[in-house]
């Protein structure tokens, strides 16, 4: 099975503050890797598909590139609503894994 | 407006079964490849399994935690997705998500229903 690293598992950060999330796959997984969002009580909310394109109605401000075998999610100016939990989840083969999510939290 | 509704979740012994539904509005279910993922209670997202559109002969694939005990299928008359969950374990306790997927190069899920909790007990 593909194991994906995230990191950190979790940080602090204030409203405007520009955050990165990092994700690391095991082997090559090309750009087959997506980005959630998960806050409270709530299910997730597909942010992020093939690495780098946004889901409809994403904001602009969420942004995800690749180099190699690493991921990154940005968000380029925390918003309120923001803060949740966040996972990667590589498609690029069977069984599906995810890393073990990122919690931004209120500073 | 797409929407995914989850039902069937609830109370089982281990060993017995539940057959979960994933009822869908607002897009054409038989062009879409559907999934169901859970949450154990304060732990991650888990892969639970998929299946592909009639088109590409309904094949499912799944997790090794519940092959052979779990089954996906799909109506897509009824625009519904269930998950047929046999041999239940109290490690199966979660809340199942049901998923549409999107086909770029692969899949990726694009929406998600609002889950449905399973508890495994004696």
């Amino acid at each position: 099975d593909i194991q994906m690293t995230q990191s950190p598992s979790s940080l602090s950060a204030s409203v405007g503050d520009r955050v990165t999330i990092t994700c690391r796959a095991s082997q090559g997984i090309s750009n087959y890797l997506a980005w959630f969002q998960q806050k409270p009580g709530e299910a997730p909310k597909s942010l992020i598909y093939a690495a780098s394109s946004l889901q409809i109605g994403v904001p602009s401000r969420f942004s995800g590139s690749e180099s190699g075998t690493d991921f990154t999610l940005t968000i380029s100016s925390l918003q309120p609503e923001d803060f949740a939990t966040y996972y990667c989840q590589q498609s690029s083969s069977y069984p599906r894994t995810f890393g073990q999510g990122t919690k931004v939290e209120i500073k | 407006e797409v929407q995914l509704v989850e039902s069937g979740g609830g109370l089982a012994q281990p060993g017995r079964s539940l057959r979960l539904s994933c009822t869908t509005f607002g897009f054409t279910f038989g062009d879409y490849a559907m999934s169901w993922f859970r949450q154990a209670p304060g732990k991650g997202l888990e892969w639970v399994g998929f299946i592909r559109r009639k088109t590409y002969g309904g094949t499912t694939e799944y997790a090794a935690s519940v092959k052979g005990r779990f089954t996906i299928s799909r109506d897509d008359s009824k625009s519904i997705a269930y998950l047929q969950m046999n041999s239940l374990k109290t490690e199966d306790t979660a809340v199942y998500f049901c998923c549409r997927e999107l086909y770029s190069g692969t899949y990726y899920v694009d929406y998600w229903g609002q889950g449905t909790l399973v508890t495994v007990s004696s």
